[in-house]
């Protein structure tokens, strides 16, 4: 059964920094990309960043581009978010989720998903 | 980046069919074939309905099914049941391996 379990939300202060994990099982986790997908209170799915199979490949929504840094590590099956410079805007419950990848072929939906980790950035 | 727009909320009987809009852009669906739709229950993660616009994944219901035309991509549900009741979201692949979502749609199941 595939799973993905986010963790490392918490409350955090602007201007502070966040390190989000996203923690794979049940399907090999090199033949997949990753994004992270955010939802703010009350708002929609906000997609976030993206790596490759094996992160030589990442892109980010201009909202977090140069605070955010997307990362992998295939050996440990897991995928982090480093959140800097925090805003109140940031405030969301942050999904992780899969698209397959076959061969130089993405696939661009994302197929699983977690359940998310929440990040709300308060004073 | 623009969100793509989606109506806020459908509303149907059980066993009627509804159909959710999302409308984009000549950047994101109306030059790329990747349109997914979501379905979101509150506390559960979202779960994948449609890709590539108008394909069904194993294991979702033939109730789902998905078109596309022009800017302008639809998701139809058959056969209304209580259990649909959820927020629906489309999202676009938009270039240079970016995505944009649209802004849900709250299905109400009366």
């Amino acid at each position: 059964e595939v799973q993905l379990v986010e963790s490392g939300g918490s409350v955090v202060r602007p201007g502070g920094s966040l390190r989000l994990s996203c923690v794979a099982s049940g399907f090999i986790f090199d033949d997949y990309g990753m994004t992270w997908v955010r939802q703010a209170p009350g708002k929609g799915l906000e997609w976030v960043s993206t790596i490759n199979w094996n992160g030589g490949s990442t892109s980010y929504a201009d909202s977090v581009k140069g605070r955010f840094t997307i990362s992998r590590d295939n050996a440990k099956k897991s995928l982090y978010l480093q959140m800097n410079s925090l805003r109140a805007e940031d405030t969301a419950l942050y999904h992780c989720a899969t698209f397959r990848i076959v061969g130089p072929t993405w696939r661009y939906y994302f197929d699983n998903w977690g359940q998310g980790t929440l990040v709300t950035v308060s004073s | 980046q623009s969100a793509l727009t989606q109506p806020a909320s459908v509303s149907g009987s059980p066993g009627q069919s509804i159909t959710i809009s999302c409308t984009g852009t000549s950047s994101d669906v109306g030059v790329y074939n990747h349109v997914s739709w979501y379905q979101s229950h509150p506390g559960n993660a979202p779960k994948l309905l449609i890709y590539e616009a108008t394909n069904r994944p194993s294991g979702v219901s033939d109730r789902f099914s998905g078109s596309k035309s022009g800017n302008t991509a639809s998701l139809t549900i058959s056969g209304l049941q209580a259990e649909d009741e959820a927020h629906y979201y489309c999202c676009s692949y938009a270039g240079r391996t970016t995505w944009v979502f649209g802004g849900g749609t709250k299905v109400t199941v009366l």
